[in-house]
């Protein structure tokens, strides 16, 4: 079976400073790894996602995300927070070779004030 | 313009009146699926499907049914809808199952219904 952890249902930091959105996952294999966000009255719109190679992957906005595989974590970072980036947020993992199976988390609300 | 449409957007029914939402993207994708979103749940699958004819269960796909005749629309179905099924629904498209291939490789989501049932 395969899961996804988002440990902090929400997320508070000043415009300006750097964002940290957690996740860890737990798969039988080697995985596939994903990050969306969810605006309010939205669908979820695809931010990054890990595959294979640099384990620091660059995506849409500005959101970065670093796959840990000793640590099973797939954090999103931001270097600097804008208050337009508070949103919902979902880490996803798939499985290689594991087909359509599409695994979220939880979701992390971030809130960036000024 | 790449979208995924999801009808009705909002839809308040009463229990055993049977409703379907209707899905539709226009991106040639062979693979979609069906979502619903709880609070403090996140999303889970309800039924996916490979291609046309070719559909399968998800997660949590007690209570609905889906089909797919056409590439383009995969429609969710309740036949007897019950309050414990009062969600916000999800639609996604993608060109391969685990959207895993080019960065344009992706799961693209429609806007939402959300669905009372009294």
């Amino acid at each position: 079976a395969q899961s996804v952890a988002q440990p902090e249902d929400q997320v508070n930091v000043a415009e300006g400073n750097p964002l940290t959105v957690k996740c860890t996952y737990s798969v039988s294999g080697n995985p596939y790894l994903f990050w969306y966000v969810q605006y309010p009255n939205r669908g979820l719109q695809f931010l990054l996602k890990y595959i294979t190679g640099d384990n620091l992957v660059k995506g849409s906005y500005g959101f970065e995300a670093e796959f840990n595989k000793s640590q099973t974590s797939f954090h999103l970072k931001k270097p600097s927070a804008l208050v337009s980036d508070s949103a919902l947020y979902f880490c996803a993992v798939s499985l290689t070779g594991g087909g359509n199976k599409l695994t979220f988390g939880t979701g992390t609300q971030l809130k960036v004030e000024l | 313009e790449a979208q995924v449409t999801q009808n009705p957007r909002y839809l308040i029914t009463v229990t055993g009146k049977k409703l379907t939402v209707t899905c539709s993207q226009n991106m040639n994708h062979e693979y979609m699926s069906w979502y619903r979103q709880d609070p403090g749940l996140g999303l889970r699958q309800i039924y996916y499907s490979m291609n046309v004819e070719v559909t399968d269960k998800g997660d949590v796909p007690e209570g609905y049914k889906v089909s797919r005749k056409e590439k383009r629309n995969f429609p969710l179905i309740l036949e007897s809808p019950s309050p414990n099924q009062t969600s916000l629904y999800f639609c996604a498209s993608s060109l391969s199952p685990t959207a895993t291939g080019t960065r344009e490789d992706t799961q693209y989501f429609g806007p939402g219904t959300r669905l009372t049932v009294l």
